[in-house]
């Protein structure tokens, strides 16, 4: 069964760095594209970026929000992806999920995991 | 903010049928089939029900259907039960390589 786990959610300034993790367990980690989701508080859903799997090359794409602050990267051997956000600004507050690929290439968010809370405050 | 609209909210009464529509443009959901639908309840993980435009998940109820049309994706909800009440949102790869939401749409069963 496919699990995913988001942690390293925090309160931060602005400014300042964070790496949330997300440990998946049950799949080939490097098998399957694995995305960031994120949600503001009382707003929608909005995509970060994502890593794809290892048989589409591995590469890595952003919104235009976070591009050039954040970072993803994967360690297949612990089964974690990272989420690396730098120069942290208050509008990246949210609840932040980890999610995976339903099926290969269906690049469709068919697994979550609960979330990881970021504030970033002053 | 997002490249897609969705209505606001949407209602129905038990029962009946609701369709949910996405409207985005030529590079992004009029693109490709790369739309997908997730619905949402407050407080737990958004789950998906539709992806590459009409095709539903196992496990997700045949109540769901998606369909697009030019640069319009939609999902309708047949025979609205209590339990279909969220937040429903669209999603759609785009020619950039990225992947955008709609603002999502608040469905309220009567």
């Amino acid at each position: 069964e496919v699990h995913l786990v988001e942690s390293g959610g925090g309160f931060v300034q602005p400014g300042r760095s964070l790496t949330l993790s997300c440990t998946g367990s049950g799949f080939t980690f490097d098998g399957d594209t694995l995305s960031w989701v994120r949600q503001a508080p009382g707003k929608g859903l909005e995509w970060v970026g994502l890593i794809k799997s290892k048989a589409n090359g591995g590469t890595k794409d952003y919104a235009a929000s976070v591009k050039g602050r954040f970072t993803i990267s994967r360690d297949v051997s612990k089964n974690i992806a990272y989420l690396q956000m730098n120069n942290l600004q208050t509008e990246d507050t949210a609840l932040y999920y980890c999610t995976r690929d339903f099926q290969k290439d269906s690049f469709a968010w068919g697994y979550w995991g609960q979330g990881t809370p970021v504030t970033v405050s002053s | 903010q997002s490249a897609l609209t969705q209505a606001a909210s949407v209602s129905g009464s038990p029962g009946r049928s609701i369709t949910i529509s996405c409207t985005g443009a030529s590079n992004d959901v009029g693109n490709d089939n790369l739309v997908s639908w997730y619905q949402h309840h407050p407080g737990r993980a958004p789950k998906l029900i539709i992806y590459e435009v009409s095709k539903r998940p196992s496990g997700v109820s045949n109540r769901f259907s998606g369909s697009k049309s030019g640069n319009t994706a939609s999902v309708t909800i047949s025979g609205l039960q209590a339990e279909d009440e969220a937040d429903y949102y669209c999603c759609s790869f785009t020619t950039s390589g990225t992947f955008v939401f709609g603002p999502g749409t608040k469905v309220t069963v009567l």
